[in-house]
């Protein structure tokens, strides 16, 4: 497709089950950023991506967050025992290189019940 | 360290009247600026961004925005609103081209548009 690509769009899950948040980034973008958007608030950056660097995980809120990536390709956002302030919008984000515009996806609602 | 602070969760102004959404950022190094916008269900759009240059910075829709150092502001303005700009509108802050390039985010401004 011409966009990132989030799925699924919408996710709703038990506290303490683990969920999967998958990415596709436009084709030939070497930058990948995903971001938590909570109810009322603006997006906090979790995690980034650049062809086969270590990531910056900087912003991964604890260690029950983590994310993989595999080249230049698809992402996957693992939220393991989830707790119900994990209730938010996780947005992806791509970019050509680090220093260019970001295109972000749609994102994908998660609410733990 | 960066932050952004966005003045105003909530701006309503009439069809037709100047907007003007404020934002205030802090970096110790050069920034990249930028004004998202967020429809409902849908992701940021980018709306414009200033990086280096000119510092009056003209984006999509009619939206400008000026980067004033002495006052570390990046306001967004357009001359005259139109219902179809109600939405919710970040704006954001980089580390220019010394970070990773992640975005730092302010708490966004909701812009409702009366007719």
């Amino acid at each position: 497709g011409a966009g990132v690509s989030q799925s699924p769009s919408n996710k709703v899950t038990e506290k303490g089950k683990d969920v999967e948040l998958r990415c596709d980034p436009i084709s030939g973008h070497t930058a990948l950023y995903w971001y938590r958007q909570r109810l009322g608030q603006g997006l906090e950056f979790l995690i980034y991506f650049q062809g086969n660097s270590a990531p910056d995980k900087s912003g991964l809120p604890s260690d029950r967050f983590s994310a993989e990536r595999t080249g230049e390709s698809v992402s996957t956002l693992t939220i393991q025992r989830t707790q119900q302030e994990d209730s938010a919008v996780y947005l992806c984000a791509s970019s050509l290189e680090r220093t260019d515009i970001q295109y972000f996806g749609a994102g994908t609602r998660l609410s733990v019940l | 360290a960066q932050s952004v602070t966005q003045l105003g969760s909530h701006v309503s102004v009439s069809e037709g009247a100047l907007v003007l959404l404020r934002c205030n950022y802090s970096s110790s190094v050069p920034p990249y600026l930028f004004w998202y916008v967020q429809y409902p269900n849908q992701g940021l759009q980018l709306l414009l961004k200033y990086t280096t240059g000119a510092t009056l910075v003209k984006g999509i829709n009619g939206f400008e925005a000026e980067f004033k150092k002495s006052e570390t502001s990046f306001h967004l303005t357009k001359p005259s609103a139109h219902m179809s700009d109600a939405a919710e509108y970040f704006c954001a802050v980089s580390g220019g081209s010394s970070n990773t390039g992640k975005l730092i985010f302010g708490q966004g401004t909701t812009l409702q548009v009366k007719p």
